[in-house]
């Protein structure tokens, strides 16, 4: 149980394009989600919190406007990044997770390397 | 500001020995602890978790970890370690299960034959 699906797992696209990335629940209601972004080497880095129905909530440091999240649904949250460049590759991991006191579930990662 | 230190990058261990990969933390207020576990190619998965009672916590495939509160601590520890147990592992802190997550730099494991 409590599997997380993101896709695509990789996206090579050229500088200006805006990509999107999906992260769906699969068999359980995903109150709140995440995006996290990893850089080679590194912890991950949350960049910001979904509650479904609400605005996003960013961490210090993070455009909201260059990094698009919507939570329209209970099993499906979306990060669109806007307009990006060489420096927005990275590897973008979403997690989920039904009640405020359970861990968070994982998927496996989009890799997005601009060109 | 909440911080997670993992003091080993790199662990290369023989099959058969203990492990024990150190974690700490500094969090304001009640922390909640977890340990997950990346394989090659796949997703972060949970390990165990800490949210209160015992401080010793026992998970999946025989890990273990320790919260030792005055040393702010949450080491992981598993006697005897397989070549599978090859992965990355990650320790985490948050101010509640839902709640947002601050992660370490990971230590990568290697176990070999």
């Amino acid at each position: 149980g409590a599997v997380v699906s993101q896709h695509p797992s990789r996206v090579i696209c050229k500088s200006g394009t805006s990509v999107k990335i999906e992260c769906r629940s699969l068999d359980f209601q995903a109150t709140t989600m995440f995006w996290y972004r990893q850089f080679p080497k590194q912890s991950l880095m949350l960049m910001a919190t979904s509650n479904e129905g609400s605005k996003a909530t960013y961490e210090q440091g993070v455009e909201k406007d260059k990094f698009l999240i919507n939570h329209a649904s209970l099993t499906l949250s979306t990060l669109t990044v806007t307009s990006a460049h060489p420096e927005d590759s990275s590897f973008y991991i979403c997690s989920a997770t039904s009640y405020s006191n359970q861990p968070q579930h994982f998927g496996d990662g989009t890799r997005l390397s601009i060109l | 500001a909440q911080s997670v230190s993992q003091h080993n990058h790199h662990v290369i261990l023989s099959e058969a020995a203990s492990l024990e990969l150190g974690c700490n933390y500094s969090y304001g207020g009640t922390v909640n602890l977890f340990w997950y576990v990346q394989y090659p190619g796949q997703h972060l998965q949970l390990l165990l978790k800490y949210f209160s009672g015992d401080p010793l916590v026992k998970g999946i495939k025989g890990f273990e970890a320790e919260f030792i509160k005055s040393k702010f601590s949450f080491n992981l520890r598993k006697p005897s370690v397989q070549w599978s147990d090859t992965a990355e592992y990650f320790c985490a802190a948050g101010g509640g299960g839902g709640n947002k997550l601050t992660f370490g730099t990971g230590t990568q494991l290697k176990v070999e034959l």
